[in-house]
């Protein structure tokens, strides 16, 4: 079974508006963590937010936000405001345990924003 | 800034080839992992070492092998490559602490003929 599923092959928005980008998770360990990584078409994989399992509120870093809702094993990554510079391909990625800091990613998302 | 340098971006090689790819961080960090990523599969973890001398197997690691002899290097090495190895590898790195992300290098694109 997949342990991180991102649904969404491809999304479009208008530049400025908002967008939320899906990954659900499946793990039986009660402490993990998720990453999202954006990968623009230059290929670096960029950090750009994180959200643990035991922490209480949801992640922000600037425009990004993790809207974690941990019953539903869900941890949709959204931007706001988006720019021209937030098309790319973004991955949801999960840490289970301490497990060495291993990450299972998902199959990512490519964003592409109009102006 | 953390810097995880990767030796090559693009590198072709033949069928049977014995293929080094080097890493290396200047963070001083304990954790290294080795990847690949093909489309429609995300990335794939292939290897990962949690100190030196130290390695563990990922999910996909047929064919493939490591050594780490440093801190800061960790090489993957292709022991007789194929066709179906392929792909884009990226290594990355990380300290001790399992809430901190990892740190990618910017890949090497591989391409076996």
């Amino acid at each position: 079974a997949q342990k991180i599923t991102q649904t969404q092959p491809g999304m479009f928005v208008q530049e400025k508006e908002a967008v939320t980008l899906d990954c659900t998770y499946d793990t039986s360990d009660p402490s993990y963590g998720l990453f999202w990584y954006k990968q623009p078409s230059s290929g670096e994989m960029i950090f750009l937010i994180y959200q643990g399992s035991y922490d209480q509120q949801n992640a922000t870093e600037g425009r990004y936000s993790l809207n974690f809702q941990k019953a539903r094993k869900s941890a949709n990554l959204v931007i706001s405001a988006s720019q021209l510079g937030d098309s790319a391909m973004y991955f949801c990625a999960m840490r289970e345990g301490t497990s060495y800091g291993k990450l299972t990613f998902g199959q990512g998302t490519i964003l592409t924003v109009h102006p | 800034d953390v810097k995880v340098t990767q030796s090559s971006r693009y590198l072709v090689k033949r069928t049977g080839e014995k293929v080094f790819l080097e890493c290396v961080q200047d963070m001083d960090h304990e954790n290294m992992f080795w990847y690949r990523q093909d489309p429609g599969l995300g990335l794939r973890l292939i290897y990962f070492s949690y100190d030196v001398k130290m390695k563990e197997k990922g999910d996909i690691p047929e064919g493939y092998s490591v050594s780490r002899e440093k801190k800061e290097r960790f090489s993957l090495i292709l022991e007789s490559a194929s066709t179906n190895q392929t792909s884009m590898y990226l290594c990355a790195s990380r300290p001790r602490l399992a809430t901190q992300p990892q740190h990618f290098g910017d890949g090497t694109r591989l391409s076996i003929l």
